[in-house]
C-alpha cells in the first residue's frame, strides 16, 4: 500500500552540525520525491526533490539520498543553522498519480 | 509574483454547520489541490482540481466537496462538520501533470 514513513519523530542538533533525517517508503511505484520544511503557522515550503533514476542530488547545504533497494530515503542538511529548525516531511509520488502522499515529519531543533 | 493565498487564515466553527475555505493560486499554475493536517501529522491528499472538475480524490468522505473557476481559484466546502475535522487545510497549486507544487500557509479550521 501506500505509505510514507520516517525514522525518528524529533531531533536535536548542535549548531554547525550536520543533520540527517530519514524516511521509509513503501511503494515501489514512486517515482518522485520531495523532502518540505514547515515552519510554525506556515505551509510546507519545498527543499529538494529527487526522481526514482537518481540516487543522489544536491542543493545549498542539502543533500537527498535515495536507496531503491531498501526504499530509503534522507535529508542532509550540512552546517545546521538555527533557521533550520521546523518539522521535515518527505513526501512520494506514485508513477501516474498527482498527489503527494506524506509522511508523518520530523521536528528538528537546533542547540545553540 | 503572488505565491498561493488562502483565506480566511482561522476559523471557528460549530459542529453541524458548514464552512467554505478559498485558494488563489500561484499565477501560472492551473492546477489545486487541498490536504488536510491533523495537528502532528503530514497532510493527506483530500482531492485535486484541474479545468474545473475533480481529476481524483483522496479517502475523505462526501461531506467533503469542491470546485475550481474560470480563474483557476478553488473552494473547500466541508458539509455537517465534526470535531474530527479540525486541522490546517492546506492548498497547493501545481501546473498541470508537471511535479512542482506550492502550498499557501493554510487554513487552521476548528470545530467546536
Amino acid at each position: 500500500g501506500e505509505s510514507v514513513g520516517l525514522h525518528l519523530p524529533t531531533l536535536s542538533v548542535q549548531e554547525g552540525d550536520n543533520s540527517i533525517i530519514n524516511c521509509a517508503y513503501s511503494n515501489s511505484a514512486s517515482d518522485y520525491f520531495i523532502w518540505y520544511k514547515q515552519e510554525s503557522g506556515k505551509g510546507p515550503q519545498f527543499i529538494i526533490d529527487i526522481r526514482s533514476n537518481m540516487d543522489k542530488r544536491q542543493g545549498q547545504r542539502v543533500t537527498v539520498l535515495l536507496n531503491k533497494t531498501v526504499k530509503h530515503l534522507s535529508l542532509q542538511i550540512a552546517a545546521t543553522q538555527p533557521g533550520d529548525s521546523a518539522v521535515y516531511f518527505c513526501a512520494e509520488i506514485i508513477q501516474g498519480a498527482q498527489k503527494l502522499v506524506f509522511g508523518q515529519g520530523t521536528r528538528l531543533t537546533i542547540n545553540p | 509574483d503572488a505565491g498561493v493565498t488562502q483565506s480566511p487564515t482561522h476559523l471557528i466553527k460549530t459542529r453541524g454547520q458548514q464552512v467554505t475555505l478559498r485558494c488563489s493560486p500561484k499565477s501560472g499554475h492551473d492546477t489545486v489541490s487541498w490536504y488536510q493536517q491533523a495537528l502532528g501529522q503530514g497532510p493527506q491528499f483530500i482531492f485535486q482540481y484541474y479545468e474545473e472538475e475533480e481529476r481524483q480524490r483522496g479517502n475523505f468522505p462526501d461531506r467533503f466537496s469542491g470546485h475550481q473557476f474560470p480563474n483557476y481559484s478553488s473552494e473547500l466546502n466541508v458539509n455537517a462538520l465534526l470535531l474530527g475535522d479540525s486541522a490546517l487545510y492546506l492548498c497547493a497549486s501545481s501546473l498541470h501533470k508537471v511535479y512542482g507544487y506550492t502550498f499557501g500557509s493554510g487554513t487552521r479550521l476548528t470545530v467546536v
